[in-house]
C-alpha cells in the first residue's frame, strides 16, 4: 500500500533563517505531489505541484520554492523565512483514477513557527 | 478560480445528534473530495465523490454535481466527529489532470457529551 511522510513534524526557525521541509512517498511511482499551507484559520492554499522529477508548477508566488530531485522526492525550501511563512505545511500525493482525475492523500504535515 | 463556499461555518451539536454539511461550488468539476481535519492536524479522507451517493458506516455523502453542491451527513454523532470537515474540488476543464484541489474555508463541528 501506498503511504506518505513528511519531516520535520513541527520546528521553530528565527526569522532569515533557512527552511527545508521534505516527504516521501513509497509504494507508487512517478505520482503527482503536491505542498500545501494552511495559515492560522481554517483554509488550505496550493503551493506547488510536480508532475514529475525536476518539474515545478508554482501556485501562488512567495518566499517558498520546492524542488523535486527523486520520483517520490519533495522539498520545500525557503532561503530566508518571514514571520508570514508560518503555518502548517502539507503534502500531498494523487491516486490516479482516470487520465484526468485522481484522489489526494495527504501527509502528518509540518507545523511551522517563524519567530 | 472556482469557489467553494462550505457552510454552517461552525456546528455545535449533543452526541447522538444528526447533522448535514454543505458544499457549494462555482462550475464543474470533475473531482470533489470530503476530508475530516482531526485535532492533530491531519486530513482523513473521507469521501471520493464527484456525483453521486456513497455510504461508509455513519457517514454518506451526496453530490448533484449539475447543481454545483454536494452534502455530508454525519448520523448519531460521537465525540472523536468532533473537528473541522472540509470540501475540496477540482475543476473540470482545469486544463489537466495535475491540478491541486481547492479547498473550501471548512466546518468546524464540535460534538458535546
Amino acid at each position: 500500500s501506498q503511504t506518505i511522510h513528511q519531516w520535520p513534524a513541527t520546528l521553530v526557525q528565527p526569522v532569515g533563517s533557512p527552511l527545508s521541509l521534505e516527504c516521501t512517498v513509497e509504494g507508487t511511482s512517478n505520482p503527482n505531489l503536491y505542498w500545501y499551507r494552511q495559515a492560522a484559520g481554517r483554509g488550505l492554499q496550493l503551493l506547488f505541484y510536480s508532475v514529475g522529477i525536476g518539474q515545478i508548477s508554482s501556485e501562488v508566488p512567495q518566499n517558498l520554492s520546492a524542488s523535486r530531485p527523486q520520483d517520490r522526492q519533495f522539498i520545500l525550501s525557503s532561503k530566508k523565512l518571514l514571520l508570514s511563512d508560518s503555518g502548517f505545511y502539507l503534502c500531498a500525493w494523487r491516486r490516479l483514477l482516470t487520465a484526468n482525475t485522481g484522489e489526494l492523500f495527504f501527509g502528518e504535515g509540518s507545523r511551522l513557527t517563524v519567530l | 478560480g472556482i469557489q467553494v463556499e462550505q457552510s454552517p461555518p461552525d456546528l455545535i451539536l449533543q452526541e447522538g445528534a444528526n447533522s448535514t454539511l454543505r458544499c457549494n461550488f462555482s462550475d464543474s468539476v470533475n473531482n470533489l473530495q470530503w476530508f475530516h481535519q482531526n485535532p492533530w492536524g491531519q486530513l482523513i479522507n473521507l469521501f471520493y465523490i464527484p456525483s453521486g451517493t456513497k455510504q461508509n458506516g455513519r457517514l454518506s455523502a451526496t453530490t448533484v454535481a449539475t447543481e454545483r453542491y454536494s452534502l455530508l451527513y454525519i448520523s448519531s454523532s460521537q465525540t472523536t466527529d468532533s473537528g473541522v470537515y472540509f470540501c475540496a474540488v477540482v475543476r473540470a476543464d482545469s486544463g489537466g489532470g495535475a491540478d491541486g484541489l481547492t479547498f473550501g474555508k471548512g466546518t468546524h463541528l464540535i460534538i458535546q457529551p
